[in-house]
Order: C-alpha cells, then structure tokens, then sequence
C-alpha cells in the first residue's frame, strides 16, 4: 500500500523557534509538496519539489524553505517560527504525469505559541 | 492561473438522500479535476479524477463526479448518502501543462440518520 509518512502529528512550539517538518514517501514519485489546511482557506501550497534537490515556491512561500536531499524524503523549515504560522501541514507526493493524483500524509499540526 | 470555487460552505443531507457537492473551476488549458475527502484530523483521501473521455467519472465509496465543459464544473454526486459519509470533501484542478494541483476551500457534509 503507498504510504507518504509525516513524522509528527502533534507540535506545540514557541515563536522565534526554528520548526522541522519531514515528510517521508516510499512509492519512488518524483513530485513532493508541501500544503497548509486552514478553515475557509481550504489547501493553499507552500512549496513543491519536482525532483532532488529542486524546489519552486508555491503560493504562500514567505517564512518557510524547503530541502530535498533525496527523492523519498522532503522537508518543511520554519526559520523562526511565528504565531500566524498555526496551522495544519500536509505534504503530499505524485508522479511526473500532469494526470496524477496526490496521495497526502496524515497531516501535522503545528501550534505556534 | 487556474482555480476553484466551492459554492457551499455546508451541505446537510438526510441518509438515504441524494448528496450533491459542486464545485466550478478556471484554467487556461484542458483540466485535470480531482475530488478529496477528508476524515477529522486525517489527511486528504482520493475519491475520483477526470482526465478525458466519458464525461461521468465513478469514484471510490459509491460517489460519482460529471464534467461539464459549458458550464466548467465538476459536481460530485452520490445516489444514496450514509452518515459515514460525513466529511469535509475537496474539489481540486490542475492545468494540464502544471504540476501544481489548486484546491477550493472546502465543502463539509453532514448526513443525518
């Protein structure tokens, strides 16, 4: 079964703190994004990876980056964390093909206090 | 740049009901249109795409989605709804020349017994 793993469900940090998020996927995609869930706002996207150690920002790139060492794993960064930044995290994977579709981690929710 | 609208904030239905989500989207090319469902505190579930061809799409759990090109819509539909249905439930598109998928805000749909 594909699986895209997120390694942490829950996280409460405070602000001004440095935040990894990892996102692990073991179906060998080449695509990888990173989106945040916000009511009323839906799924807007952060930033996304269409191959190792390449990245292009998404919508709402401002206060994150992103690193991709290998093709399985991609990770958010929070440089320093702030309180707008509450949110839910998904990351999500897909084939090179424009008619694939996403298959999402469970999501981690971060509490910026 | 392309879009999604999602008309209904919620959607309230009785079990055994019809169930009707919609859902318009804007690209400058051919569409690629996906449905999401998501469980609390879960990450986002396919249930169906429409890439090309037979303009009904079939999904997983019983739902179906229609294209309609004149009207640039992609409403999910199921002929009989459960209270398992229960979800907040994604329209997403992307342009065919994209890799980014856009996903409207969000449709929550509660079935009562």
């Amino acid at each position: 079964d594909v699986k895209v793993t997120q390694s942490s469900r829950y996280l409460v940090k405070r602000t001004g703190e440095k935040v990894f998020l990892e996102c692990v996927q073991d179906m060998d995609h080449e695509n990888m994004f990173w989106y945040r869930q916000d009511p009323g706002l839906g799924l807007r996207l952060i930033y996304f990876s269409y191959d190792v150690k390449m990245k292009e920002k998404g919508d709402i790139p401002e206060g994150y980056s992103v690193s991709r060492e290998k093709k399985e794993r991609f990770s958010l960064i929070l440089e320093s964390a702030s309180t707008n930044q509450t949110s839910m995290y998904l990351c999500a994977s897909s084939e090179t093909r424009a008619t694939g579709e996403l298959f999402f981690g469970e999501g981690s929710r971060l509490t910026v206090l | 740049a392309q879009s999604v609208a999602q008309p209904e904030d919620q959607v309230n239905v009785a079990e055994g009901n019809p169930l009707t989500v919609k859902c318009t989207y804007s690209v400058s090319g051919n569409p690629y249109l996906f449905w999401y469902v998501q469980y609390p505190n879960r990450g986002l579930q396919f249930l169906l795409k429409y890439i090309t061809g037979d303009n009904l799409v079939k999904g997983s759990y019983g739902f179906e989605a229609e294209f309609n090109k004149s009207q640039t819509s992609f409403h999910l539909k199921k002929p009989s709804a459960l209270v398992s249905d229960s979800a907040l439930y994604f329209c997403a598109v992307r342009d065919m020349a994209d890799y980014k998928l856009s996903f409207g805000a969000g449709t929550t749909v509660t079935v009562r017994a």
